[in-house]
């Protein structure tokens, strides 16, 4: 069974610029979640989709958001990049949302997105 | 004050000892705890999943549970160079709902010496 693919895996990008970034999960896991992760603050949460609603919303500016589509893949935008969006993003995916009571999340290897 | 709090390590040791990592968190209600094993340029892999109080073994691995501490522990026995990554505790609480999410330690990075 496939994992769950992020693409790119590599990205750079410059300062105002915008990035779109696509997860694919797991096949048969309607969930997906977005994580941030950087050395300083480790995996931070940024949201997450269930059935193309988002369930749930991290504390990131407007400038990050996402979508889901009906086949549950799934895509995240950033817009007006800053130096400090530079992170590791991950995606995880899993067969229920996350809310409920035995969620087991699968990552990605994640896009690296560096901004110059 | 973080939710979870994790030692950032880095923890070195030689082949054949026996690891032990942990976490502490401030949160009562919760009852969800994971064990996250992340190589370098690669996302987490979910390594241990228990449900409350107790123990939990899988192979080399046991991960433990003192929810009366809020304390959580991992230990590997007889680690190899091969274990060699950063290691992330996770948990959530008991209740679902939509404001439920995972929240993760910032993962302590584990080197096994040859």
């Amino acid at each position: 069974k496939a994992g769950v693919t992020q693409t790119p895996r590599y990205l750079i990008k410059t300062r105002g610029q915008q990035v779109t970034l696509s997860c694919s999960p797991i096949s048969g896991h309607r969930s997906v979640s977005w994580y941030q992760q950087t050395p300083g603050q480790g995996l931070q949460f940024l949201f997450e989709y269930f059935s193309e609603t988002q369930r749930n919303k991290g504390n990131f500016p407007g400038r990050f958001s996402g979508r889901q589509f009906s086949n549950s893949r799934s895509e995240m935008n950033v817009s007006t990049l800053e130096l400090g969006d530079s992170a590791l993003y991950l995606c995880a995916s899993s067969l229920a949302y996350v809310g409920s009571l035995n969620e087991k999340l699968f990552f990605g290897s994640g896009t690296q997105l560096s901004v110059l | 004050q973080k939710e979870v709090e994790q030692d950032p390590g880095p923890l070195s040791v030689p082949e054949g000892a026996i690891v032990s990592l942990n976490c502490t968190y401030s949160n009562s209600a919760f009852q969800y705890f994971m064990w996250y094993r992340q190589y370098s340029r690669k996302g987490p892999e979910l390594l241990m999943y228990t449900y409350s109080s107790g123990n939990k073994e899988d192979g080399r691995f046991t991960a433990q549970v003192d929810k009366s501490s809020k304390y959580i522990s991992l230990f590997i026995r007889d680690s190899q160079p091969s274990d060699s990554a950063t290691y992330l505790c996770a948990m959530s609480r008991s209740y679902g709902g939509a404001t439920n999410k995972l929240i993760f330690g910032t993962g302590t990075l584990l080197a096994v010496q040859p």
